[in-house]
């Protein structure tokens, strides 16, 4: 079974100062791993994946992603925040199950930007 | 850009009626699949669709639900008898899984039962 922790349901930054939101998973066989964007009343948005190859990887707006197994973690990163980044960030994990890789995903990150 | 739309945005039912959330997923896309957020609360996976049969599903994925591909187009979500706790935002996701697996989602439909 796969789950997906992420740590801090509120995360507050300041405009221009560094983004940083945690996500821990649990999974049986190797991840695959991914980081959606939720803006109020809409959909999710894919912002960056890791399947295989490089552990660093980059997404849209800036972001991007490391994975570290040996920590089990994928944090989310962007360097300066900005004011339209204010959403819910959500880390999700692949169950490798037949080939529909259903996605396990976390509680949420509440990104607050002030100005 | 292609996209999943799903329709309606909004859909208000009463307790055991049934309702019909439609999907239109991204066309080369070959997996389909339902998932729902209750407010406040995690998203959570309900079936997963490919080669017009269910691919897999999870314990919310009970007897009252049902998906179906009417035509070449359309993904559906079929609640027989509604309840309260039915209330959520449901996604429609596709993908082109396993070669590419991350899944793309549309807007939702926002499902309140009264």
């Amino acid at each position: 079974a796969q789950s997906v922790t992420q740590l801090g349901s509120h995360v507050s930054v300041s405009e221009g100062a560094l983004v940083l939101l945690r996500c821990n998973y649990s999974s049986s066989v190797p991840p695959y791993l991914f980081w959606y964007v939720q803006y109020p009343n809409q959909g999710l948005q894919l912002l960056l994946k890791y399947t295989t190859g490089a552990t660093l990887v980059k997404g849209i707006n800036g972001f991007e992603a490391e994975f570290k197994k040996s920590e089990t973690s994928f944090h989310l990163t962007k360097p300066s925040a900005h004011m339209s980044d204010a959403a819910e960030y959500f880390c999700a994990v692949s169950a490798v199950l037949g080939s529909a890789r259903q996605l396990t995903f976390g509680s949420g990150t509440q990104l607050t930007v002030l100005p | 850009e292609p996209e999943v739309t799903q329709t309606p945005s909004h859909q208000v039912t009463q307790m055991g009626q049934e309702v019909i959330l439609r999907c239109v997923p991204i066309s080369n896309h070959l997996y389909f699949y339902w998932y729902r957020q209750i407010l406040g609360q995690k998203v959570e996976f309900l079936v997963s669709f490919y080669n017009n049969e269910i691919s897999e599903k999870s314990e919310i994925f009970d007897d009252q639900f049902s998906v179906e591909r009417p035509d070449g187009s359309n993904f559906t979500l079929k609640i027989r008898s509604t309840k309260l706790e039915d209330s959520a935002m449901y996604f429609c996701a596709s993908s082109n899984a396993p070669l590419r697996p991350e899944q793309y989602f549309g807007p939702g439909t926002r499902l309140t039962v009264t």
